[in-house]
């Protein structure tokens, strides 16, 4: 089955720094990457996706790339906010039209410093 | 929220008691799906349905059982619970038109097991 690594666990930036958390994929056929913001005591939230036939997606500011050569995506978050703090989880999955099984990461701590 | 509810919210019971965790959702979503989230392990998916009285097993799928009997039920069931089965709970429903691996999470259960 699809394995999802994702680096670093724990990220401290000032506020206003750029973040960058990374993650890779096993399956080949995976065409499916979501990233999910979760707040403390909240459940997971979708932020962002992208799919296997773009190579990078902005949405104000955050963005995610995708390599598929390399099977890894990452997401940016530019000019960061106190707000920003949270785990992020990376996911990957095979669109089948079906059910969206998804694997995620193990997540990131992102921690911003004012 | 999607219109997901979980309950209970919070849940303490003994080791080898049965415990039923329930899902309800209100806008008819076909997909529904059983996380649990624990440290260093990100979410991993239990089991998930795709329709009334079709389940299907997820990658951490033992000592778990799941029905649903209507569209808007989905229930987890921990037959004899374990203290290894102490964890964070989210259900999800996905869409069922078009983008349907987005996946929007309910509230979530503690459970404890002591």
């Amino acid at each position: 089955g699809e394995n999802v690594e994702q680096h670093p666990s724990t990220l401290s930036v000032q506020e206003g720094d750029s973040a960058v958390i990374k993650c890779t994929y096993s399956d080949s056929a995976s065409n499916y990457f979501p990233w999910y913001k979760q707040e403390l005591g909240k459940r997971p939230q979708l932020i962002i996706d992208i799919r296997s036939n773009v190579g990078e997606k902005k949405d104000q500011r955050i963005a995610v790339t995708l390599n598929k050569t390399a099977k890894h995506f990452s997401l940016h978050i530019t000019e960061t906010q106190p707000e920003d703090s949270a785990v992020y989880f990376c996911a990957a999955s095979k669109s089948t039209g079906t059910a969206s099984k998804l694997t995620f990461g193990t997540g990131t701590r992102l921690q911003v410093t004012l | 929220d999607a219109g997901i509810t979980q309950s209970p919210r919070h849940k303490v019971t003994e080791t080898g008691t049965p415990v039923t965790l329930r899902c309800h959702q209100t806008e008819n979503h076909r997909y529904m799906y059983w996380y649990r989230q624990d440290p260093g392990h990100g979410l991993r998916l239990i089991h998930y349905s795709y329709g009334v009285k079709d389940t299907d097993k997820g990658e951490v799928s033992d000592g778990y059982s799941v029905s649903r009997s209507k569209t808007e039920d989905f229930l987890l069931t921990l037959e004899s619970a374990t203290s290894s089965q102490t964890s964070v709970y989210f259900c999800a429903i996905s869409e069922s038109l078009g983008g349907n691996e987005k996946l929007f999470f309910g509230s979530g259960t503690q459970l404890s097991v002591l």
